[in-house]
């Protein structure tokens, strides 16, 4: 199966701060690759499919770039409701397989 | 509005089975391919099985092969997953999610979960 691997697994930024998530496959996956938000109790929310396309809702603070085996996810002014774990998933195969998660957390 | 409601979850057992359910609404059931995602206690996101729009494939992870099987009853608007030999390693929260019509799409609705515990 391909392994997914997030970094960092965690990080402390401040309101307004820009932040970048990044996910390695560790096999090719062209542009599979989609980026959930997940806040605690909660299910995930879609923010970010095909690698870069912005799920409908969805702040345009947010960015997904990357294809083949290096992706990243960029938060680009960081609001206080953005605080939460981030998970990438690929999609290329018909064994899916979620990163490990990044939560970002309030300096 | 789409709308997945699991239920099923609970206290079993080692070794027992369960069947988890989640009824789908607001949405052509019978045109999208359907998941089932766990995450175990303060634990990351687990893909576990999917099932085309229409039954005829599914896919699992490696960890339920053989153990969890996937369905869908399309006259009930319902995705079922059932397991089987469950350990104590499948004791999480469990989420069924809405995929796309085609197989890479990614899970844009997902619903509010169920919790297995696995304990004797």
């Amino acid at each position: 199966d391909i392994q997914m691997t997030q970094s960092p697994s965690s990080l402390s930024a401040s309101v307004g701060d820009r932040v970048t998530v990044t996910c390695r496959a560790s096999q090719y996956i062209s542009f599979y690759l989609n980026w959930y938000q997940q806040k605690p109790g909660k299910a995930p929310k879609l923010l970010i499919y095909g690698a870069s396309s912005l799920q409908s809702g969805v702040p345009s603070r947010f960015s997904g770039s990357g294809s083949g085996t290096d992706f990243t996810l960029t938060i680009s002014s960081l609001q206080p409701e953005d605080f939460a774990t981030y998970h990438c998933q690929q999609t290329y195969f018909n064994v899916w397989t979620f990163g490990q998660g990044t939560r970002v957390e309030i300096k | 509005q789409v709308q997945l409601v699991e239920s099923g979850g609970g206290v079993v057992q080692p070794g027992r089975s369960l069947r988890l359910s989640c009824a789908a609404s607001g949405f052509s059931f019978s045109t999208y391919t359907m998941h089932w995602v766990r995450q175990a206690p303060g634990k990351g996101l687990e893909w576990l099985a999917l099932i085309w729009y229409d039954g005829s494939k599914e896919y699992y992870a490696d960890s339920v092969k053989g153990r969890f099987t996937i369905s869908r009853d399309i006259s009930k608007n319902t995705l079922y997953l059932e397991m089987n030999s469950l350990r104590a390693e499948d004791t999480a929260v469990y989420f069924c999610a809405r995929g796309g019509t085609v197989t890479h799409s990614a899970l844009d609705y997902w619903g509010q979960g169920t919790l297995v515990t696995v304990s004797s």
